[in-house]
This record gives structure tokens, sequence and C-alpha cells, in this order.
């Protein structure tokens, strides 16, 4: 067991350029979240997958934002044009469905700076 | 309105004493979850403890316990025996609804500050 690996940890961009994220679960794990963290504040939801269906999305995900999980395993989170107002932490979680206790196991994130 | 509300500002604590953090929370419906997470300066964010909205007793993991007081709607977390290895960011998250579907995403507060003084 590995944990949740995040790549690229650090990633630097001009504005109006598209980045993508990858996120690789802890191998057994069924869901996959993607959650936003800006200075101050707790991590924000935007959305899920439940093996490679994506069951739901914030309204914090514009349609500049699209999310992958083509084989239930890795996803990737895309931001297309991207604002200065992206810039952030972002953070992926994976855990196995449980119940009401189910546990999300994080990532270290990947740190979007947007010039 | 807030679901989760942390309103502490930095907190301070000795190390080896005992230290509360506050969380109270917001909803109308009659089964949620209850979870703190803590965020060291590495950026990941780990697992601390689960209270679930029926649970009878007060939960417990090694030095952490939550002080769940129903009524109140709180969820305290308190850590005894502090060490320096807990200075960190410390999140209340709240989860409403069985755990189906669209029920599943946590809502966070906006943390709280920790140092433990030596």
């Amino acid at each position: 067991d590995t944990g949740v690996s995040q790549d690229p940890r650090h990633k630097i961009t001009k504005r109006g350029q598209n980045v993508t994220f990858r996120c690789d679960p802890i191998s057994e794990h069924n869901r996959l979240y993607w959650y936003r963290q800006t200075l101050g504040q707790g991590p924000e939801f935007l959305t899920y997958f439940q093996n490679e269906a994506q069951l739901e999305k914030s309204r914090l995900l514009s349609d500049r934002f699209s999310a992958e999980r083509p084989k239930g395993s890795f996803s990737t989170l895309e931001i297309q044009r991207t604002e200065q107002g992206d810039s952030a932490m972002y953070l992926c979680a994976s855990s196995l469905n449980t119940g009401s206790n189910e546990k999300l196991f994080f990532g270290s994130g990947t740190q979007l700076s947007v010039l | 309105a807030q679901k989760i509300t942390q309103t502490q500002p930095g907190m301070f604590v000795q190390e080896k004493e005992a230290v509360t953090l506050d969380c109270t929370y917001d909803t109308s419906d009659p089964s949620y979850g209850l979870f703190w997470y803590k965020q060291p300066s590495s950026g990941e964010m780990i697992f601390l403890i689960y209270q679930g909205s029926y649970d009878q007793q007060n939960a417990t993991e090694g030095r952490y316990s939550l002080n769940f007081q129903k009524a109140r709607k709180s969820a305290n977390l308190v850590i005894s025996a502090s060490q320096l290895g807990d200075s960190a960011m410390y999140f209340c998250a709240m989860r409403e609804g069985p755990l189906t579907g669209a029920n599943s995403k946590l809502t966070f507060g906006k943390g709280i500050t920790l140092s433990v003084r030596p």
C-alpha cells in the first residue's frame, strides 16, 4: 500500500494555459474524490467517481474543468484556459465504500499557481 | 449558513497537556457522520476519528477522542498528552445522509491551527 499519489506536486502556469493533474488512488479503492483547497480554507468538494462513473460534480466545477477516471483506476483533472482564481491546492482522495464511516485517504496534493 | 464552524484562533498547548478543538455543525438530516482530519505542513490530510449521528458512545482513537454533544450540534476533538508532532491544521468535516450516491462528499470547516510548545 503506497498511499494516494498525485503528480505533479507543484505546477506553475500562465493564465490561459491548460493544465492536467494525475491521481493514483490506493489500488483496491473504488471511490476517488477531487477537492480544492485555497489558503486559510478547508478543502472544497469538486467531484467524485465510483469506479469509472462520475457520480457528482460540484457547481464549483465550471465547464473549464473536466475529470476522468477511464478504467476505474487513476484519474486526471484538467483545467482549460486557466485563470488566476484557479490557483489553489488540488487534493485527491480515495476510499473503499464501507458505509457511513467511509474514510478518505488523501494524497499530498498538487499546488497550482497561475501567473 | 455554514455547515461546519470552527472559530477558534490559533491554539497553543504545552507538550504533554490535553487540548480541545471546537467544532459545531448544522444539518437537518438525522443521519450524518462527523470526521476530524489533521493536515501537517506537508499538505496531506490524515484521518483521525469518526462519529456517527446514531452512535451512543463518544468515539475514541488512541490519544484522540470526540466529545459529541448532539443537542448542541457540537463535535469537539480532544487530544490528550500533546506531542510536538501534533502541531498542524485540524479540520472538522461532515457527511450528511446515508452513504449512497450523491451523499458521499465531505463538507469541511476552515480549520484550526494547533501549535504544541516544548
